[in-house]
């Protein structure tokens, strides 16, 4: 089946630097790509929509300037977390469609901010 | 609002069968989404309804009513390895998924 590949799993960083997380779609062209954050024992939360070729679509309530969302070609988009804080340590999970009905999820970034 | 409800946690017994419930409210209706996430990792797809009815697959099954806004995971056999969340989501008219809380199943022997 699709294959949807994020990268790092895990990164642990300095509070005030930033971090990258990849999601490739491995097998496939997603024209969308969906960023996610999970809080433990929460459910997901939509951060924002990534469209190839165009500005990503964010969720109220979260900073643009901070969440940075660049989808430069059909197989990779990148989220990077600017100036990291510890309140930005969380389960970061990306999602690309394949055609309309399947949603296929990375393996997830968990990143510490120290 | 959106809204996606299901219960926060269930037992089962080994071998048993297990039916978790989903009842969702969104704006327009395309799809609803099952899918299983074990501790500290991703979630993974389980099945998608988007036509009143029953979807088998495997050991799993979904079912779907439009006019209740209702759908059901059922799971027959089940396996220690099936102690996991079990998310439903639905997708509404701007192809967003709208995530319910997720439901703990525990298998006990």
């Amino acid at each position: 089946g699709a294959v949807v590949s994020q990268h790092p799993s895990r990164v642990i960083c300095k509070s005030g630097t930033s971090v990258k997380i990849e999601c490739r779609s491995l097998d496939f062209q997603a024209t969308t790509m969906f960023w996610y954050r999970q809080f433990p024992k929460q459910s997901l939360m939509l951060m924002a929509t990534s469209n190839e070729g165009s500005k990503a679509t964010y969720e109220q309530g979260v900073e643009k300037d901070k969440f940075l969302i660049n989808h430069a070609s059909l197989t990779l988009s990148t989220l990077t977390v600017t100036s990291a804080h510890p309140e930005d340590s969380s389960f970061y999970i990306c999602s690309a469609f394949q055609g309309d009905t399947e949603a296929f999820f990375g393996q997830g970034t968990r990143l510490t901010v120290v | 609002g959106q809204n996606i409800d299901q219960p926060t946690e269930m037992t089962a017994t080994e071998g048993a069968i297990v039916q978790i419930n989903c009842t969702y409210q969104t704006s327009g209706f395309n799809g609803l989404f099952w899918y299983q996430q074990h501790a500290g990792e991703a979630p993974t797809f389980l099945s998608y309804n988007v036509l009143d009815g029953l979807e088998e697959k495997g050991r799993f099954s979904s079912f779907l009513s439009r006019s209740k806004g209702y759908s059901y995971l059922l799971l027959k056999e089940l396996q220690m390895k099936d102690s996991a969340s079990y998310l439903c989501a639905a997708m509404d008219s701007n192809y967003q998924l709208i995530w319910g809380a997720g439901t703990k199943l525990i298998i006990k022997p």
